[in-house]
């Protein structure tokens, strides 16, 4: 069945650092792939999307591309704020059923 | 435009006791869901549905019942609590068919069995 794995976290980084989330899947056919954030106290928010291979997402500085030869959507910024900290989740909805698929999340933590 | 609401935020109940928690969305969204959230789990699909009338079982369906008799509400409700059902709940909903296929999620409800 379709799976999504992500590294686990937390991740500490300081403040302009740069930040990489990995993220692989698998799935049959060709998934759709998100980034969702999570900010303490609150529900999910779509970060960024990408619907079919080599497509790249980007919103707020955050970017991921589709790589199906490594059924990769690593989730890049080049410089983190302290606004960042949240937990990460990458997930995946297949093209027959809709359903998504959810990694366990990466908290990310930014110091001042 | 409210997007999708849940209540209660917050619930404390005993085990053996019933509730249900309540979702509306008011996007006309064919598809929503019910995930719960535990830690270092992830969030895991406990029921969906992609219109009125039309539900169907995720991956986590045990101990828990949904319907859909309008596109805007989806209840979950739960019919013998049990500690194993401590969990944060998050309502979602979509239009895949409409070509938006990213989900947008409700606030959450924290549910604590005793």
């Amino acid at each position: 069945g379709n799976s999504v794995t992500q590294m686990e976290g937390p991740v500490t980084l300081s403040e302009e650092a740069f930040l990489t989330i990995n993220c692989t899947y698998t799935a049959t056919g060709y998934p759709s792939l998100f980034w969702y954030v999570q900010y303490p106290g609150e529900g999910l928010q779509l970060l960024l999307k990408a619907t079919k291979a080599d497509d790249k997402g980007s919103n707020k500085g955050f970017e991921a591309t589709y790589r199906k030869e490594t059924t990769s959507f690593h989730l890049e910024k080049g410089s983190v704020q302290v606004s960042d900290s949240a937990v990460y989740f990458c997930a995946l909805s297949d093209n027959l059923t809709y359903k998504y698929i959810f990694g366990t999340g990466t908290r990310l933590k930014v110091l001042a | 435009n409210a997007g999708v609401t849940q209540t209660p935020k917050f619930q404390v109940l005993k085990t053996g006791q019933s509730m249900t928690l309540q979702c509306a969305q008011d996007m006309n969204h064919e598809y929503m869901s019910w995930y719960r959230q535990d830690p270092g789990m992830g969030l895991r699909l406990i029921h969906y549905s992609v219109g009125a009338g039309i539900t169907d079982q995720g991956e986590v369906p045990n101990g828990y019942n949904v319907s859909r008799s309008t596109t805007e509400d989806f209840p979950l409700r739960l019919l013998s609590a049990a500690p194993s059902q401590t969990s944060v709940y998050f309502c979602a909903s979509s239009s895949p068919t409409g070509g938006k296929r990213e989900q947008y999620f409700g606030p959450g409800t924290r549910l604590t069995v005793t």
